[in-house]
């Protein structure tokens, strides 16, 4: 079946660092979706992205939307300690929504 | 703001029980889902529904059924639950249209069978 290829599997960055992670696939999606999950809850949605080439901001996060609609990555910039926890890319692949396996964050003191 | 809540966080059963994991959401959403998540596996999608009474497997169904009665509650049920259903199960819900694939996810519940 469909996959999603999320990297790094894991981080381990110092406070204040920029943090970059991607999601790559074979497949081509019509969406691309972030998701932040804290340790004992469930997945919150950061940023969701329609178009190819879009760039979109919320807060510290940046995301974007590959052009070939096939990639697509997230930005952290300076990480705070709430920053911590698993963030999951999703594709939508016609009427499916997939999702990348998660990069697990961890920022050391 | 989305409420989506699941009836229990943490749940230990014993195998053969009958399982019943509850989700409701507040904000008048026709489609609802179940996922369940594993570590090395990510999410994957048991069963959705689009509306009431509906209900369509996912990837994963074998050994779960779901019934919608009311639009806003989705329920997941382990017939004869088994070890290897130890998981965290998370529901999601979403709003036909445009932009259906935003899904809102309540905290999960963390199922262990004995």
């Amino acid at each position: 079946g469909q996959q999603l290829n999320q990297s790094p599997q894991s981080m381990f960055i110092q406070e204040g660092e920029d943090v970059s992670m991607n999601c790559t696939s074979s497949s081509i999606f019509n969406t691309w979706l972030w998701y932040k999950q804290d340790p004992g809850e469930g997945p919150v949605l950061l940023i969701a992205l329609y178009k190819a080439g879009e760039l979109t901001s919320n807060g510290r996060l940046t995301a974007q939307f590959g052009i070939t609609r096939k990639d697509s990555f997230l930005n952290i910039s300076a990480s705070i300690p709430s920053d911590v926890g698993i963030y999951f890319c999703a594709g939508q692949l016609g009427d499916k929504i997939i999702f990348g396996k998660g990069t697990r964050l961890h920022i050391l003191p | 703001d989305v409420k989506v809540t699941q009836s229990s966080r943490y749940l230990v059963k014993r195998t053969g029980e009958k399982v019943f994991l509850e989700c409701v959401q507040d904000m008048d959403h026709e489609n609802m889902f179940w996922y369940r998540q594993d570590p090395g596996l990510g999410l994957r999608l048991i069963y959705f529904s689009y509306d009431v009474k509906m209900k369509e497997k996912g990837d994963i169904p074998e050994g779960y059924s779901v019934s919608r009665e009311k639009k806003e509650r989705f329920s997941l049920i382990l017939e004869s639950a088994s070890t290897n259903q130890t998981s965290m199960y998370l529901c999601a819900s979403s709003v036909p249209g445009d932009r259906d694939y935003e899904q809102y996810f309540g905290p999960g519940t963390r199922l262990t069978v004995t």
